[in-house]
């Protein structure tokens, strides 16, 4: 299974973008990468997943480079409702990270 | 689309008490359902694999006598402590895949249960 590296914390201010890089040096051919968004006591909320190259949803980006060995998120425009745990799963992966987490600042 | 619902959202009980939770998948069918436990300032661990008319299939280290889960049909799932201590309170959260979308499909997540046990 693909292990996932991620930064353990982040901090932002409003209104900034926000880029929160994923390593997976390990992936597979066929896996895609999904990205999940976790407020305290709620289940993840699924963001964004993608396969290669970039892919754009009403709240995030996902930019895959040609390997595929990371991606990253990029959450445009943050506000102080973006502090959040983000976690990168690969594949059919269901084993959860540290994720990242996220601090907006006003 | 894609709700799963998760009952209840909390639960405190004295122990040796069982608990039932359930995960239900609203407007979709899960042959697949997974459920996690998830401490304070963690990540989420995950306990076992619930499948449709199937056993489940628990990871190492999880007492399946302990956490006895059921998946009668394709949209409910149980997760059962059975006779709860205080070291089994916790946050626990349940999952769902849709069956019926081919292809690489992302997990649907309920809302989680808080259990605190007396």
């Amino acid at each position: 299974l693909a292990k996932t590296t991620q930064p353990i914390s982040m901090d932002s201010y409003e209104g900034q973008e926000v880029n929160i890089t994923c390593s997976h040096n390990n992936i597979a051919t066929n896996d895609y990468i999904t990205w999940y968004q976790q407020f305290p006591s709620q289940g993840p909320r699924f963001i964004i997943q993608g396969y290669k190259t970039k892919v754009t949803n009403e709240v995030a980006s996902l930019f895959i480079p040609a390997d595929r060995k990371s991606s990253t998120l990029s959450l445009p425009r943050v506000s102080l409702s973006d502090t959040a745990v983000y976690y990168c799963l690969v594949g059919s992966k269901i084993i959860f990270g540290k994720g990242t987490r996220l601090h907006i600042l006003p | 689309g894609a709700v799963v619902s998760q009952h209840p959202s909390w639960v405190i009980c004295k122990s040796g008490t069982s608990v039932k939770i359930e995960c239900r998948s609203l407007d979709f069918q899960a042959t697949t359902m997974f459920w996690y436990r998830q401490f304070p300032k963690q990540s989420l661990m995950l306990m076992a694999t619930s499948n449709e008319g199937s056993k489940a299939t628990y990871e190492q280290g999880v007492e399946k006598d302990k956490f006895l889960i059921n998946h009668a049909s394709l949209t409910l799932s149980t997760l059962t402590v059975t006779s709860a201590h205080p070291e089994d309170s916790s946050f626990y959260i349940c999952s769902a895949i849709d069956s019926g979308v081919l292809g690489n499909q992302p997990q649907h997540f309920g809302d989680g249960t808080r259990l605190s046990i007396l």
